[in-house]
């Protein structure tokens, strides 16, 4: 168990719709992450938050966006949602003690859109 | 900006043969470098990280990995392959350059699909 929590497991539903999937960190992680994985384009680095603040944006969309809340739970909000966002979106959390402290994944949440 | 690619979209082994997921990498500064194992339906799992100065780093479930810095590469091994070490590695990279609009965020390989045969 790597102590990140995501919420739901799987969600579906209709395109033109608006889906919020929820992370909590490991305890004393700051550092919140968010990731999509599809078949054809692998593992896709959305944006990066530390503690409460947008710290690093990746190919996120502009239907997409994200929040950490002073509890450091992690919200991912995706709007007008389309065929082609159906993945699995992962959240993953990190000490900033060291440079090279490992990320820590959740199990993700599995998203269709139909 | 830091990149890394892992050539071979599949490996196969036989049980009990030696296997090797390779991955090479691209950084401006010091590449902090990083496998991890996905099993279906389950988030990504660290395996083991490199350390500077140790070109062979020791990891969870009997898996290592050989640095090389002038090949760029940090090459995932195990001595004894097993049915249960089939899964999707992935191999990433963060480097340490502080330069201006450089993102250090951690990127992965497209991953590499593990199929280990009794």
């Amino acid at each position: 168990d790597s102590g990140v929590t995501q919420t739901p497991k799987h969600l579906i539903t209709a395109t033109g719709q608006r889906v919020t999937l929820r992370c909590s960190p490991r305890s004393g992680d700051l550092s919140v992450y968010w990731y999509q994985q599809s078949l054809d384009q692998g593992l896709q680095f959305l944006i990066q938050y530390y503690n409460g603040e947008e710290r690093a944006k990746g190919n996120i969309l502009e239907r997409f966006s994200a929040q950490q809340f002073p509890d450091l739970h992690s919200e991912l909000n995706l709007s007008s949602l389309e065929l082609g966002d159906s993945a699995l979106y992962f959240c993953a959390s990190r000490s900033e003690s060291s440079y090279n402290s490992p990320l820590h994944f959740g199990n993700g949440t599995r998203l269709t859109v139909t | 900006a830091q990149s890394v690619a892992q050539p071979e979209d599949q490996v196969n082994v036989a049980e009990g043969n030696p296997l090797t997921v390779k991955c090479t990498y691209s950084v401006s500064g010091n590449p902090y470098l990083f496998w991890y194992v996905q099993y279906p339906n389950r988030g990504l799992q660290f395996l083991l990280k490199y350390i500077t100065g140790d070109n062979l780093v020791k990891g969870s479930y009997g898996f290592e990995a050989e640095f090389n810095k002038s090949q760029t590469s940090f090459h995932l091994k195990k001595p004894s392959a097993l049915v249960s070490d089939s899964a999707l590695y992935f191999c990433a990279v963060r480097d340490d350059f502080r330069g201006a609009s450089h993102n250090n965020d951690m990127r992965f390989g497209a991953g590499t699909r593990l199929t280990v045969k009794p």
